[in-house]
């Protein structure tokens, strides 16, 4: 069965200080992954795909299929990086499907 | 602009009150999803469309219908409302084929009393 696990629901840092909020996966075939972002009072929006291997936001995620990971990181938060934070999986059983994590919470404190 | 609507944003009603969601799309798009997301589960998928007149469950699909009779619009539709179905609500959209990334209504947050 596909699942996408984020173990942490709340992660508190300092401006400034580096980011990882963390995404495991469970999926038996080639995974697409995704990260989401809900900015207070906004929706939800796309953040970074790992097809993309781009850096939005200053925010970069990798694909690590020997750990069935794809955290998601950033060297210095800012401020108005605080949001939830969603890691979704795109699975195939006869049409695509987005599994998602239960989401993390980031607060970065000035 | 392309964007998912829904209507209302926010609703409070009584156990039993059927009532309506509304959701609409402008860019064209086959798919479309409902998602209820609570506190500490996330978004869980209630129901989506593959396009007009095709509709299946997801994985909570209890007290809710859906139907999809015209590309743009996709309702959801509480028969008889419950307490335990008081949560935040967003449709989403995506077009079908390549990368999966959907878009996302503002949502609807609903309390049944």
């Amino acid at each position: 069965a596909q699942r996408v696990t984020q173990p942490e629901k709340l992660l508190s840092v300092f401006k400034g200080a580096p980011v990882e909020l963390k995404c495991n996966y469970s999926y038996s075939g080639s995974p697409e992954l995704f990260w989401y972002v809900q900015y207070s009072r906004q929706r939800l929006q796309l953040l970074l795909r790992h097809i993309s291997r781009e850096s939005i936001k200053g925010f970069t995620a990798d694909l690590n299929k020997g750990e069935t990971s794809f955290h998601l990181k950033k060297p210095f938060a800012q401020e108005e990086d605080s949001a939830m934070y969603y890691c979704a999986l795109s699975s195939w059983t006869g049409f695509q499907k987005l599994v998602f994590g239960t989401g993390t919470r980031l607060l970065v404190s000035p | 602009e392309a964007q998912v609507t829904q209507n209302p944003r926010y609703l409070i009603t009584v156990t039993g009150k059927k009532l309506t969601v509304t959701c609409s799309q402008n860019m064209n798009h086959e798919y479309m999803s409902w998602y209820r997301q609570d506190p500490g589960l996330g978004l869980r998928q209630i129901y989506y469309s593959m396009n007009v007149e095709v509709t299946d469950k997801g994985d909570v699909p209890e007290g809710y219908k859906v139907s999809r009779k015209e590309k743009r619009n996709f309702p959801l539709i509480l028969e008889s409302p419950s307490p335990n179905q008081t949560s935040l609500y967003f449709c989403a959209s995506n077009p079908t084929g390549g990368t999966y990334e959907q878009y996302f209504g503002p949502g609807t947050r609903l309390t049944v009393t």
